[in-house]
């Protein structure tokens, strides 16, 4: 129940391709969804979040699309560039458990 | 405005000794979160805290750990008696407070235990 699984476990995306990460999860408490970037060495950086009353949110290149009714949100990185080389991580909560639950990551390698 | 600070980054003990890890949350955060992370897996909890107060230690191995934040001071990630299976990456992360969900992670302390 307090699970999310996350996939691929790797992906590789030529430069300015669309790099997209997939989470399911089974609690349907959880009410938010945050993705984080984590590169060799650091602590995860907070990239977007979403809650379930939206479908789809965007900033920048990034974007995260929900599906609430299949218990699943992804993570688009549109153009995607060497930069964005790192490790992505999908997360969730309940409301006032503030404890986030964490997919298992997904080591992304944009190829130039 | 200075980010969630951890200390040390490296940290190297024997088996037995006690490792003691630091966290400062950002500028008036008062919720600090301890994760950790293992060798290619993702981050699991292990407790929450607040000013003097333990909220959710649901994710800390009964012996051994403990952790406090007290009124003064950064909060301390404490493992008495390590053994090899605690080497790992450990993550503090700080937020607002209830209903500010955003939690921003530290750099984390890399400990091995040879």
């Amino acid at each position: 129940q307090q699970q999310v699984k996350q996939s691929p476990q790797s992906l590789i995306v030529q430069k300015g391709g669309i790099s997209i990460i997939n989470c399911a999860y089974e609690n349907t408490a959880f009410d938010y969804f945050p993705w984080y970037q984590q590169f060799p060495g650091k602590g995860p950086a907070l990239l977007i979040a979403i809650r379930p009353d939206v479908s789809e949110k965007k900033e920048g290149r990034f974007t995260i699309s929900f599906n609430k009714s299949a218990k699943q949100f992804s993570l688009h990185i549109m153009d995607s560039q060497p930069g964005d080389s790192a490790t992505y991580f999908c997360a969730a909560s309940r409301p006032g458990a503030q404890k986030l639950v964490f997919g298992q990551g997904t080591r992304l390698t944009i190829n130039p | 405005n200075a980010g969630v600070m951890q200390n040390p980054r490296h940290l190297v003990r024997r088996r037995g000794q006690e490792a003691r890890l630091r966290c400062s949350p950002m500028k008036g955060h008062s919720h600090v979160y301890w994760y950790r992370q293992l060798p290619e897996e993702g981050l699991k909890f292990m407790v929450y805290l607040q000013k003097e107060n333990i909220i959710d230690e649901s994710g800390m191995p009964k012996e051994r750990f403990s952790a406090e934040f007290p009124k003064e001071g950064p909060s301390i990630l404490r493992i008495q008696q390590v053994v090899r299976g605690d080497s790992a990456a450990y993550f503090c992360a700080s937020s607002a407070g209830v209903g500010q969900e955003t939690q921003y992670f530290g750099p984390g302390t890399r400990l091995l235990v040879l």
